[in-house]
């Protein structure tokens, strides 16, 4: 089942905060986080396996909570360099490497 | 992380042709995914490839469409057979590394179909 994101696109000026989220209607086993600039590749930003799970690195963080079946990416003083297409990728069980993509959140971060 | 590579990096081909797209990782993989993007959309699964077994493919995509091959733990190549204009897309491989289950992506073929 494809994970619901939401919103499907901000706008934010430099420094400005942003959350994204990510949720389903059936048991979220792992949550994976990727950003894709246009004509690129998704690039990898981190992956939550259990549920209370918090990770981060630099301003960009994210939490996972298995019960409400939601994962949230936290974007805090934005930069240019953050524009892009954020995209949540859910496990479609325990041990399975398969993903399913969510269909992206645009963000634009603005002068 | 892993380094992965693809050829060609974009192609266009008419018709009722095939295109044969190569997969090449820095590193010994076990599972590699093939994935398909149209334009401002999602990434779809198509597949899955393990060294030594058949690939597994997910609904809507089928074995006479998208050969794979795997034949050893660092390559692997995607044939998107008898192309239809529909088939006009982004085709990305991936692995996922242990034990840290992070998965990444090649830079994608874009594959125009005329």
């Amino acid at each position: 089942q494809q994970p619901v994101q939401s919103p499907q696109a901000v706008i934010l000026r430099e420094g400005e905060d942003a959350v994204i989220n990510c949720s389903s209607s059936k048991a979220l086993y792992s949550v994976h986080w990727y950003r894709q600039k246009h004509g690129e590749a998704p690039v990898f930003l981190m992956i939550l396996l259990k549920g209370g799970e918090q990770k981060g690195h630099e301003k960009i963080s994210a939490s996972f909570n298995e019960k409400k079946q939601q994962s949230s990416l936290y974007l805090t003083a934005s930069q240019l360099s953050y524009s892009g297409t954020y995209f949540c990728g859910s496990s479609r069980g325990a041990g399975s490497y398969q993903l399913t993509f969510g269909k992206g959140t645009k963000l634009s971060v603005i002068p | 992380s892993a380094v992965i590579s693809q050829k060609p990096s974009r192609d266009i081909c008419q018709r009722g042709t095939s295109l044969t797209i190569q997969c090449q990782v820095d590193s010994q993989v076990t599972m590699m995914f093939w994935y398909r993007q149209q334009p401002g959309q999602s990434l779809t699964l198509i597949a899955t490839a393990n060294q030594g077994s058949e690939a597994t493919y997910e609904s809507g995509f089928v074995i006479d469409k998208f050969p794979i091959s795997r034949p050893n733990l660092t390559f692997s190549t995607l044939t998107v057979s008898n192309m239809s204009p529909e088939d006009s897309s982004i085709y990305l491989c991936s692995t996922i590394l242990a034990p840290t289950y992070e998965q990444y992506f090649g830079p994608g073929t874009r594959l125009t179909v005329t």
